[in-house]
């Protein structure tokens, strides 16, 4: 069965204090993991697709990387407006996604 | 290009009553998904949709739960009757391409929010 296990649960930087998030999965047959951002009362959007170890990706402040058992996402940085739940999720042989509990990020100035 | 559109937003309703959801896709997205997500836990995949038919309906509790989705664009998400742990954000989601295409990324609506009495 797949597992997404992700931390820390809460995460509070000052703004310009850089960290990383980590993501750890189990699945058989990686198709793809995937990072989202959600903010309060809304749906999550979508931040990266990774589909094989060594890959990068980068957006503004953030940069998502990927091993055969971890994802981070790293953030440079950070400003207030990048407070948010970070939510990873991987996809095995179906299609189906599935998301781990996600890391709550508060980032004050 | 307007986004991913559900309805109501925020639901009251006392156990035993039916409700429903509602679920408008970006316009030409072939695959809806319906998620279920608790407080403080990720989406959990309620059902999936290719164009009109339910592909992977595994994780739908049949007894409580239907979904429909007519003509292969809007679709409905029905709880009868509702329980006290069904209360919960329930997320629609959709995406371009079909099984060929998949890409993982998804356009989620703002949700609707359960709340069982």
């Amino acid at each position: 069965e797949d597992q997404v296990t992700q931390s820390p649960e809460a995460l509070r930087l000052q703004e310009g204090e850089s960290s990383s998030l980590n993501c750890s999965y189990t699945v058989s047959g990686l198709r793809g993991l995937f990072w989202y951002r959600q903010d309060p009362g809304k749906g999550p959007e979508f931040l990266f697709t990774l589909y094989s170890a060594g890959e990068e990706k980068e957006k503004e402040r953030l940069k998502a990387t990927l091993t055969k058992k971890e994802s981070f996402l790293h953030i440079t940085a950070p400003k207030p407006e990048d407070s948010a739940t970070y939510l990873c999720a991987v996809q095995g042989p179906g299609y189906a996604l599935n998301f781990g509990k996600g890391t709550s990020l508060l980032v004050t100035p | 290009e307007a986004g991913v559109v559900q309805s109501p937003r925020y639901k009251i309703i006392e156990k035993k009553q039916p409700v429903a959801f509602w679920c408008n896709p970006i316009s030409g997205h072939n695959t809806l998904y319906w998620y279920r997500q608790n407080l403080g836990q990720g989406p959990e995949l309620l059902i999936r949709y290719e164009n009109e038919e339910a592909v992977d309906d595994s994780q739908l509790p049949k007894d409580r739960f239907s979904a429909e989705r007519l003509k292969g664009v809007d679709s409905t998400l029905k709880i009868q009757p509702a329980e006290l742990g069904d209360s919960a954000v329930y997320l629609c989601a959709s995406s371009r391409g079909g099984s060929g295409s998949y890409t993982g990324e998804l356009f989620f609506g703002e949700g609707s929010r359960l709340t069982v009495l």
